[in-house]
Protein backbone atom coordinates (compact mmCIF):
# COMPACT_ATOMS: atom_id res chain seq x y z
CA UNK A 1 0.00 0.00 0.00
CA UNK A 2 1.75 2.96 -1.30
CA UNK A 3 -0.23 5.91 0.86
CA UNK A 4 0.53 9.33 -0.90
CA UNK A 5 3.09 9.75 -3.17
CA UNK A 6 4.53 12.76 -4.40
CA UNK A 7 7.00 13.49 -7.54
CA UNK A 8 9.71 14.63 -7.57
CA UNK A 9 11.39 14.58 -4.32
CA UNK A 10 13.72 17.59 -5.46
CA UNK A 11 13.40 20.20 -8.13
CA UNK A 12 15.29 23.68 -8.90
CA UNK A 13 13.76 26.17 -10.80
CA UNK A 14 14.73 29.27 -12.73
CA UNK A 15 12.69 32.35 -11.94
CA UNK A 16 9.68 32.27 -14.18
CA UNK A 17 9.95 28.71 -15.36
CA UNK A 18 6.83 26.53 -15.07
CA UNK A 19 6.17 23.26 -13.46
CA UNK A 20 4.21 20.22 -12.41
CA UNK A 21 4.38 18.92 -8.79
CA UNK A 22 2.70 15.34 -8.78
CA UNK A 23 0.81 13.95 -5.92
CA UNK A 24 -1.14 10.47 -6.31
CA UNK A 25 -3.19 8.55 -3.59
CA UNK A 26 -4.07 5.10 -3.81
CA UNK A 27 -6.54 4.57 -0.58
CA UNK A 28 -9.63 5.88 -2.65
CA UNK A 29 -9.62 9.17 -0.59
CA UNK A 30 -12.34 12.24 -1.94
CA UNK A 31 -10.06 14.74 0.18
CA UNK A 32 -6.89 15.96 -1.02
CA UNK A 33 -4.51 18.72 -0.17
CA UNK A 34 -1.72 20.89 -0.95
CA UNK A 35 0.71 22.22 2.34
CA UNK A 36 3.76 24.59 1.71
CA UNK A 37 6.10 24.81 5.08
CA UNK A 38 8.58 27.34 5.10
CA UNK A 39 11.00 27.56 8.69
CA UNK A 40 9.78 29.13 11.26
CA UNK A 41 5.98 29.00 9.62
CA UNK A 42 4.81 26.13 9.87
CA UNK A 43 2.49 24.25 7.40
CA UNK A 44 0.22 26.70 5.55
CA UNK A 45 -2.47 25.64 3.45
CA UNK A 46 -1.99 26.34 -0.25
CA UNK A 47 -5.70 24.24 -2.20
CA UNK A 48 -7.35 21.18 -1.38
CA UNK A 49 -10.60 19.35 -3.25
CA UNK A 50 -12.84 17.48 -1.38
CA UNK A 51 -13.61 15.25 -4.91
CA UNK A 52 -13.15 15.62 -8.57
CA UNK A 53 -13.83 18.11 -10.28
CA UNK A 54 -14.17 20.37 -6.76
CA UNK A 55 -11.21 22.53 -6.04
CA UNK A 56 -11.18 25.48 -3.44
CA UNK A 57 -8.63 27.95 -2.04
CA UNK A 58 -6.53 27.58 0.77
CA UNK A 59 -4.46 30.63 2.89
CA UNK A 60 -1.91 31.25 0.65
CA UNK A 61 -3.29 30.18 -2.83
CA UNK A 62 -1.60 33.12 -5.19
CA UNK A 63 0.73 31.97 -7.91
CA UNK A 64 -0.90 27.94 -7.49
CA UNK A 65 -3.23 26.27 -9.69
CA UNK A 66 -4.86 22.82 -8.84
CA UNK A 67 -6.72 20.77 -10.91
CA UNK A 68 -8.87 17.38 -9.75
CA UNK A 69 -9.78 14.97 -12.57
CA UNK A 70 -9.73 11.69 -11.10
CA UNK A 71 -9.79 10.42 -7.27
CA UNK A 72 -6.27 9.52 -7.35
CA UNK A 73 -4.59 12.35 -8.70
CA UNK A 74 -3.74 16.28 -7.50
CA UNK A 75 -1.12 17.70 -9.14
CA UNK A 76 0.02 21.35 -8.33
CA UNK A 77 0.66 23.75 -10.66
CA UNK A 78 3.47 27.09 -10.44
CA UNK A 79 2.82 28.76 -13.33
CA UNK A 80 5.78 31.60 -13.28
CA UNK A 81 8.16 30.50 -10.34
CA UNK A 82 9.17 33.23 -7.63
CA UNK A 83 11.49 32.92 -5.30
CA UNK A 84 9.08 33.44 -2.51
CA UNK A 85 8.38 29.95 -4.00
CA UNK A 86 11.01 27.92 -2.48
CA UNK A 87 9.54 25.81 0.02
CA UNK A 88 9.18 21.97 0.81
CA UNK A 89 5.71 21.14 -0.83
CA UNK A 90 3.27 18.11 1.23
CA UNK A 91 0.08 16.71 -0.45
CA UNK A 92 -2.40 15.04 2.09
CA UNK A 93 -5.49 13.46 1.61
CA UNK A 94 -7.63 11.47 4.17
CA UNK A 95 -11.02 10.00 4.41
CA UNK A 96 -13.98 11.42 6.55
CA UNK A 97 -13.32 13.99 8.84
CA UNK A 98 -10.11 13.16 10.64
CA UNK A 99 -6.28 11.92 10.36
CA UNK A 100 -4.44 13.48 7.38
CA UNK A 101 -2.04 10.94 5.59
CA UNK A 102 1.19 12.94 3.85
CA UNK A 103 3.56 12.69 1.11
CA UNK A 104 7.11 12.56 1.90
CA UNK A 105 7.43 16.58 0.19
CA UNK A 106 8.74 17.89 -2.58
CA UNK A 107 11.76 20.46 -1.79
CA UNK A 108 11.73 23.28 -4.39
CA UNK A 109 14.39 25.88 -4.67
CA UNK A 110 13.43 29.02 -7.15
CA UNK A 111 16.55 30.90 -8.06
CA UNK B 1 -3.26 32.90 9.84
CA UNK B 2 -1.81 30.48 12.09
CA UNK B 3 -4.96 28.73 14.39
CA UNK B 4 -2.44 26.65 16.85
CA UNK B 5 0.38 27.96 18.82
CA UNK B 6 2.75 25.34 20.29
CA UNK B 7 5.05 26.10 22.96
CA UNK B 8 7.87 25.96 23.13
CA UNK B 9 9.64 26.39 20.12
CA UNK B 10 12.15 23.67 21.01
CA UNK B 11 12.58 20.94 23.81
CA UNK B 12 15.60 19.47 24.91
CA UNK B 13 15.28 16.06 27.60
CA UNK B 14 17.37 14.02 28.46
CA UNK B 15 15.91 10.16 27.72
CA UNK B 16 13.29 8.34 30.06
CA UNK B 17 12.18 11.84 30.71
CA UNK B 18 8.61 13.01 29.94
CA UNK B 19 7.76 15.82 27.36
CA UNK B 20 5.03 18.07 27.74
CA UNK B 21 4.35 20.90 24.63
CA UNK B 22 1.46 22.57 24.56
CA UNK B 23 -0.35 24.01 22.18
CA UNK B 24 -3.13 27.10 22.09
CA UNK B 25 -5.57 28.09 19.61
CA UNK B 26 -8.23 31.23 18.68
CA UNK B 27 -11.52 29.99 17.04
CA UNK B 28 -13.89 27.56 18.40
CA UNK B 29 -13.04 23.77 17.00
CA UNK B 30 -14.38 20.89 16.03
CA UNK B 31 -11.31 18.43 16.47
CA UNK B 32 -7.96 18.98 17.53
CA UNK B 33 -4.45 16.80 16.24
CA UNK B 34 -1.13 16.23 16.86
CA UNK B 35 1.41 15.15 14.51
CA UNK B 36 4.50 14.17 14.28
CA UNK B 37 7.14 15.41 11.51
CA UNK B 38 10.73 13.51 11.49
CA UNK B 39 13.87 15.33 9.81
CA UNK B 40 13.26 15.59 6.47
CA UNK B 41 10.47 13.70 5.91
CA UNK B 42 6.42 13.82 6.03
CA UNK B 43 4.38 14.29 9.49
CA UNK B 44 2.88 11.67 10.65
CA UNK B 45 -0.88 11.55 12.71
CA UNK B 46 -0.52 10.77 16.45
CA UNK B 47 -3.90 11.44 17.83
CA UNK B 48 -7.06 12.99 16.92
CA UNK B 49 -9.16 14.86 20.42
CA UNK B 50 -12.70 16.07 19.59
CA UNK B 51 -13.86 18.65 21.24
CA UNK B 52 -16.54 16.86 23.93
CA UNK B 53 -13.55 14.96 25.15
CA UNK B 54 -10.96 16.12 27.61
CA UNK B 55 -8.03 13.37 27.52
CA UNK B 56 -7.26 10.64 25.33
CA UNK B 57 -4.27 8.29 25.62
CA UNK B 58 -2.58 6.20 23.01
CA UNK B 59 0.46 4.25 23.82
CA UNK B 60 3.17 6.79 25.68
CA UNK B 61 1.03 9.68 24.39
CA UNK B 62 -1.49 11.72 26.43
CA UNK B 63 -3.76 14.41 25.28
CA UNK B 64 -5.86 17.02 27.06
CA UNK B 65 -7.74 19.25 25.31
CA UNK B 66 -9.31 22.46 27.63
CA UNK B 67 -11.79 24.35 25.43
CA UNK B 68 -12.56 26.64 27.68
CA UNK B 69 -9.07 27.93 27.28
CA UNK B 70 -8.57 27.18 24.26
CA UNK B 71 -5.69 25.13 24.78
CA UNK B 72 -4.31 21.22 24.60
CA UNK B 73 -1.17 19.69 25.75
CA UNK B 74 0.74 16.87 24.60
CA UNK B 75 2.54 14.79 26.95
CA UNK B 76 5.18 11.49 25.85
CA UNK B 77 6.14 9.61 28.72
CA UNK B 78 9.52 7.60 29.09
CA UNK B 79 10.93 9.37 26.01
CA UNK B 80 13.40 7.90 23.68
CA UNK B 81 15.82 8.77 21.31
CA UNK B 82 13.51 7.58 18.50
CA UNK B 83 11.01 10.55 19.69
CA UNK B 84 13.34 13.23 18.77
CA UNK B 85 10.82 14.79 16.06
CA UNK B 86 9.09 18.46 15.47
CA UNK B 87 5.62 18.23 16.62
CA UNK B 88 2.73 20.12 15.85
CA UNK B 89 -0.88 20.76 16.67
CA UNK B 90 -3.28 21.02 14.36
CA UNK B 91 -6.61 22.46 14.47
CA UNK B 92 -10.38 21.70 12.53
CA UNK B 93 -13.55 22.73 12.48
CA UNK B 94 -16.65 21.81 11.39
CA UNK B 95 -18.80 22.06 8.01
CA UNK B 96 -16.90 23.45 5.64
CA UNK B 97 -13.85 24.95 8.14
CA UNK B 98 -13.25 20.68 8.56
CA UNK B 99 -11.68 21.31 5.04
CA UNK B 100 -8.86 23.49 6.54
CA UNK B 101 -6.85 22.43 8.62
CA UNK B 102 -4.69 24.93 10.23
CA UNK B 103 -1.24 23.68 11.90
CA UNK B 104 1.22 25.68 13.98
CA UNK B 105 4.32 25.98 13.73
CA UNK B 106 5.81 23.21 15.93
CA UNK B 107 7.79 22.11 19.20
CA UNK B 108 11.21 20.76 17.82
CA UNK B 109 12.12 18.05 20.59
CA UNK B 110 15.43 16.36 21.15
CA UNK B 111 15.70 13.55 23.19
CA UNK B 112 19.68 12.92 24.38
CA UNK B 113 20.17 9.05 24.67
Amino acid sequence: NAGVTQTPKFQVLKTGQSMTLQCAQDMNHEYMSWYRQDPGMGLRLIHYSVGAGITDQGEVPNGYNVSRSTTEDFPLRLLSAAPSQTSVYFCASRGGVGKLFFGSGTQLSVL
Amino acid sequence: SQQGEEDPQALSIQEGENATMNCSYKTSINNLQWYRQNSGRGLVHLILIRSNEREKHSGRLRVTLDTSKKSSSLLITASRAADTASYFCATGGSGAGSYQLTFGKGTKLSVIP
